[in-house]
C-alpha cells in the first residue's frame, strides 16, 4: 500500500513542544518529508530526511525516523503561535523518474497563547 | 536562487468554460514539474508530472490536461470545467525525480 497517515489535529500552549506523527508504509521509500501550509498559501519545504538516517535536527525542528516501525515524528521546540498550520508528511519513492510524493492528509497544528 | 510563479492567485468561473491556469520556474533548467489538486479535505493528489518539454504524465483520469510548451512552463488546462473541478491547485518542481519537490502559492478555482 502507499499509505500516508497523520493524525488531523494537535493542540499545543505557547512555549510547549509539539510532535506531530506520521506512519508510512513503503519501506522503499528514500526520503521523507515535512511540508508547512500556513492558510491559504503553497506548501513550505521545511525539512526532510534521508531514509537511512534516524534524526535530523534543524534549529527548532528535529525529525526522528523509525525505520522499523515506518515512522516519522516533527518536533518543533518552543512552539510559537506562528507555527499554527497545516503539516504534511510525505513520502518519495526511488526509481521513478517523476518523483511521486506520497502525501498524508494533513495534521492542523494549533497553538494557544 | 529558484522560484515558482502560479497565477491567478484565485478565478471563479462558470461550470462548462475553459480553463488555463500556468506555472513558471526561474533559476534552474529541466527541472520536474508537477500538478496537484488539493480538495476540501486537505489531501493532495497529483495531477500531472513533466520529466521535459512535451512529456506529459498523467495520474488520473479527469477533465484536465497538461501541457509543457517550454523547459520552465507548465499549463493546466480544461476544455469544460466541472463543478467538482473546484479546488486548491498548486504546482511544484524538483531537480529529479527523488529531490525535495519546491510549490508556488496555489490556485484557488471556484466553479459556480
Amino acid at each position: 500500500g502507499e499509505d500516508v497517515e497523520q493524525s488531523l489535529f494537535l493542540s499545543v500552549r505557547e512555549g510547549d513542544s509539539s510532535v506531530i506523527n506520521c506512519t508510512y508504509t513503503d519501506s522503499s521509500s528514500t526520503y521523507l518529508y515535512w511540508y508547512k501550509q500556513e492558510p491559504g498559501a503553497g506548501l513550505q519545504l521545511l525539512t526532510y530526511i534521508f531514509s537511512n538516517m534516524d534524526m535530523k535536527q534543524d534549529q527548532r525542528l528535529t525529525v526522528l525516523l523509525n525505520k522499523k516501525d515506518k515512522h516519522l515524528s516533527l518536533r518543533i521546540a518552543d512552539t510559537q503561535t506562528g507555527d499554527s498550520a497545516i503539516y504534511f508528511c510525505a513520502e518519495s519513492k526511488y526509481g521513478g523518474s517523476q518523483g511521486n510524493l506520497i502525501f498524508g492528509k494533513g495534521t492542523k497544528l494549533s497553538v494557544k497563547p | 536562487s529558484q522560484t515558482i510563479h502560479q497565477w491567478p492567485a484565485t478565478l471563479v468561473q462558470p461550470v462548462g468554460s475553459p480553463l488555463s491556469l500556468e506555472c513558471t520556474v526561474e533559476g534552474t533548467s529541466n527541472p520536474n514539474l508537477y500538478w496537484y489538486r488539493q480538495a476540501a479535505g486537505r489531501g493532495l493528489q497529483l495531477l500531472f508530472y513533466s520529466v521535459g518539454i512535451g512529456q506529459i504524465s498523467s495520474e488520473v483520469p479527469q477533465n484536465l490536461s497538461a501541457s509543457r510548451p517550454q523547459d520552465r512552463q507548465f499549463i493546466l488546462s480544461s476544455k469544460k470545467l466541472l463543478l467538482s473541478d473546484s479546488g486548491f491547485y498548486l504546482c511544484a518542481w524538483s531537480k529529479e525525480g527523488n529531490q525535495p519537490q519546491h510549490f508556488g502559492d496555489g490556485t484557488r478555482l471556484s466553479i459556480l
